[in-house]
C-alpha cells in the first residue's frame, strides 16, 4: 500500500523567493513519485515525476525535487517564485513496475500563496 | 491531439436525481481512471477501468455508483439517487498501454446536488 503526507496544506512566498513544498512518502514497493499543480477550477497538470532513473527530477516552469529514499520524502522546489506560481500543489505516489496497481494516491494538497 | 475531455463541466442536481458523468480519453489511450475531489481535500481514487473491463474499483462507494467504458464511446460515471455529500469535482485521467504512461487529467465535472 501507498500513502503520500504534505506537510503544510498553505504556504507562503514571496516574489523571488525559495519555493519548498514537502512530501514524504511511505511505499512497500518501489514507488513512482509526482507532483501535479492545480488552478483554480482546472484539472491536473503533471509538473515532474520520478521512475526510479535520476533521483534529481526536472520539471515543468522551473520546477523540480529530489527524491531521498533514506528520508522517503520527494519535496518539490523553485529557486524563485512568480506570482504565476500561486496554484494547489499535489504529491502522488503510484506502485511501479513490481506492483502496486496503477492508481495514483494523493496527498492532501499545498495550497501556495505569492506575495508581491 | 485533443486532451481528455470531460462534460458536462458543472452539473446540478436534486438529492434523489441521477448523475451521469462522462469522460472521452486522449486518442489511443485504453486506460481509464476516476477520481473524487471533495472540498478541501487531495483527490481520492475510485475506479480503474479498460475497455469494457472494470479492473479496480476499490475506491468505489458501494451503492449507488457504477462506471463502465464500452467498446465504443466515452466512460461513464453514474451516481444514483445522489445526496448531497455527492457534490464534488469529479476527474478522469486516461493512459497509454505502458505500465510507465502518465495519466493525464481531464478539467474534470463539478457536481452540485441542491
Amino acid at each position: 500500500a501507498q500513502s503520500v503526507t504534505q506537510l503544510g496544506s498553505h504556504v507562503s512566498v514571496s516574489e523571488g523567493a525559495l519555493v519548498l513544498l514537502r512530501c514524504n512518502y511511505s511505499s512497500s514497493v518501489p514507488p513512482y513519485l509526482f507532483w501535479y499543480v492545480q488552478y483554480p477550477n482546472q484539472g491536473l497538470q503533471l509538473l515532474l515525476k520520478y521512475t526510479s532513473a535520476a533521483t534529481l527530477v526536472k520539471g515543468i516552469n522551473g520546477f523540480e525535487a529530489e527524491f531521498k529514499k533514506s528520508e522517503t520524502s520527494f519535496h518539490l522546489t523553485k529557486p524563485s517564485a512568480h506570482m504565476s506560481d500561486a496554484a494547489e500543489y499535489f504529491c502522488a505516489v503510484r506502485g511501479g513496475l513490481t506492483g502496486g496497481g496503477n492508481k495514483l494516491t494523493f496527498g492532501t494538497g499545498t495550497q501556495l500563496k505569492v506575495e508581491l | 491531439n485533443a486532451g481528455v475531455m470531460q462534460n458536462p463541466r458543472h452539473l446540478v442536481r436534486r438529492r434523489g436525481q441521477e448523475a451521469r458523468l462522462r469522460c472521452s480519453p486522449m486518442k489511443g489511450h485504453s486506460h481509464v481512471y476516476w477520481y473524487r475531489q471533495l472540498p478541501e481535500e487531495g483527490l481520492k481514487f475510485m475506479v480503474y477501468l479498460q475497455k469494457e473491463n472494470i479492473i479496480d474499483e476499490s475506491g468505489m462507494p458501494k451503492e449507488r455508483f457504477s462506471a463502465e467504458f464500452p467498446k465504443e464511446g466515452p466512460s461513464i460515471l453514474r451516481i444514483q439517487q445522489v445526496v448531497r455529500g455527492d457534490s464534488a469535482a469529479y476527474f478522469c485521467a486516461s493512459a497509454g498501454l505502458s505500465i510507465e504512461n502518465e495519466q493525464f487529467f481531464g478539467p474534470g465535472t463539478r457536481l452540485t446536488v441542491l
